[in-house]
């Protein structure tokens, strides 16, 4: 199996604030693709944001960016102006190009202080 | 709204008594996975199906099992639940067909083994 690495098993963040999240993954691929899931409690894991890996342009949904350092094997989240509705468990996952398989990191548990 | 769906959200099962969870799209993905989410951990890929072709990972236990009849519904049979497959059970679809599209979640079953 792919391995994705999360390191931050818990961070906290104060409303309104910026955090990042951070996800390392190990692969000797060129192409694949990078995503973010939320995980709020109790509720359904949803998209958060994607990158392709030949894409050099950082992706980018609203509030939600990424830093994607290829070399690096790196795939950092920023959650700019957090709000209590961010407080989730964050996963990390990746996808090779060929195939179906999705691999998870062992998430971020973020928590928004009001 | 295009979905996935999975009945039960709780189920509760004696040890050793077989189970079935199901899971419906309306999405027409081709592609569908079952995920074994354990608290605190990343969702573990147990299988999934391109189409009708099944694809198992290497260290899923023979004890489980799945089915797909047709394009929206996919089961997980557990034959003889332990105390060890308690965990909540994610289903996810993906369209495999042109670019890769990201996996679309249901909300889960959390399976109890009494």
């Amino acid at each position: 199996a792919q391995t994705v690495t999360q390191s931050q098993p818990e961070m906290s963040v104060q409303e309104a604030e910026t955090v990042t999240l951070s996800c390392t993954y190990d692969t000797s691929e060129n192409n694949y693709y990078l995503f973010w899931y939320k995980q709020p409690p109790s509720r359904q894991m949803i998209l958060v944001i994607r990158q392709e890996a030949y894409k050099q342009q950082n992706a980018t949904e609203n509030r939600f960016s990424v830093n994607f350092q290829k070399a690096a094997k790196s795939f950092s989240l920023k959650i700019s102006d957090s709000q209590l509705g961010d407080t989730a468990m964050y996963f990390c996952a990746f996808r090779f190009h060929a195939g179906n398989q999705f691999y998870f990191g062992t998430g971020t548990s973020l928590t928004v202080i009001p | 709204d295009a979905m996935v769906i999975q009945n039960p959200r709780y189920q509760v099962t004696q040890f050793g008594k077989p189970v079935t969870l199901s899971c419906s799209q309306t999405l027409n993905h081709n592609v569908m996975y079952w995920y074994q989410q354990k608290s605190s951990q990343a969702p573990k890929l147990l299988f999934h199906y391109y189409d009708k072709d099944f694809n198992n990972e290497a260290d899923t236990p023979d004890n489980f099992q799945s089915r797909r009849p047709n394009t929206s519904f996919c089961f997980l049979d557990i034959r003889s639940p332990g105390l060890g497959d308690a965990a909540m059970y994610l289903c996810a679809t993906s369209d495999g067909q042109g670019i890769p599209s990201p996996l679309h979640f249901g909300n889960g079953t959390r399976l109890t083994v009494t």
